[in-house]
């Protein structure tokens, strides 16, 4: 399974638009690209997930490069209710049954 | 869509005890399910991955045997921590994939060992 890297930690301001890279070298020609969300004491939530270019779904943008060896989440005007843990995870879906490795993930301060 | 559910959402049992935690996908079927465990300002540890009616596959360094996990239909998986001591008390999450291979999580189980 691919290792990712994450900053550790961002701060931003409500309003503003937030943008998370994540570095995976070592991805597979198979591997997706699927961010989630987790609050304290929560289980992480699915934000987005895909395979190259950019995807956009009603909560946030995903972009990745044509070399696909890293990927940008991007959130437009976020909210405090957006301050949270966000973790970036590569792993084929249709193997070993879309087993994922966490990493370190990035947590968010968004502060008002 | 995609709704996975635990119980309990909290639990506090004596040591030598041991303590059952349901996961149910509850509008879709997992054909997958996988565990989770989480201890304070870490990450997820992935423990194991289960296939409905098959044997469970445990990573590395997770006892099988004080783990016990049961993914007897599409829709529910339990993790039993059988003989708990204060060490495994921790914050265990379920998550289910299925037809969309996209995983989805539970809200999770606190578990106390006193």
């Amino acid at each position: 399974l691919a290792k990712t890297t994450q900053p550790i930690s961002m701060d931003s301001y409500e309003g503003q638009e937030v943008n998370i890279t994540c570095s995976h070298n070592n991805i597979a020609t198979n591997d997706y690209i699927t961010w989630y969300q987790q609050f304290p004491s929560q289980g992480p939530r699915f934000i987005i997930q895909g395979y190259k270019t950019k995807v956009t779904n009603e909560v946030a943008s995903l972009f990745i490069p044509a070399d696909r060896k890293s990927s940008t989440l991007s959130l437009p005007r976020v909210s405090l209710s957006d301050t949270a843990v966000y973790y970036c995870l590569v792993g084929d879906p249709y193997n070993q049954g879309g087993k994922l490795i966490f990493g370190q993930g990035t947590e968010l301060s968004v502060k008002p | 869509g995609a709704v996975v559910s635990q119980h309990p959402s909290r639990v506090i049992c004596k040591s030598g005890t041991s303590v059952k935690i349901e996961c149910r996908s509850l509008d879709f079927q997992a054909t997958t399910m996988f565990w989770y465990r989480q201890f304070p300002k870490q990450s997820l540890m992935l423990m194991a991955t289960s296939n409905e009616g098959s044997k469970a596959t445990y990573e590395q360094g997770v006892e099988k045997d004080k783990f016990l996990i049961n993914h007897a239909s599409l829709t529910l998986s339990t993790l039993t921590v059988t003989s708990a001591h204060p060490e495994d008390s921790s914050f265990y999450i379920c998550a289910g994939s299925g037809s969309t291979d996209t995983q989805y999580f539970g809200p999770g189980t606190r578990l106390t060992v006193l």
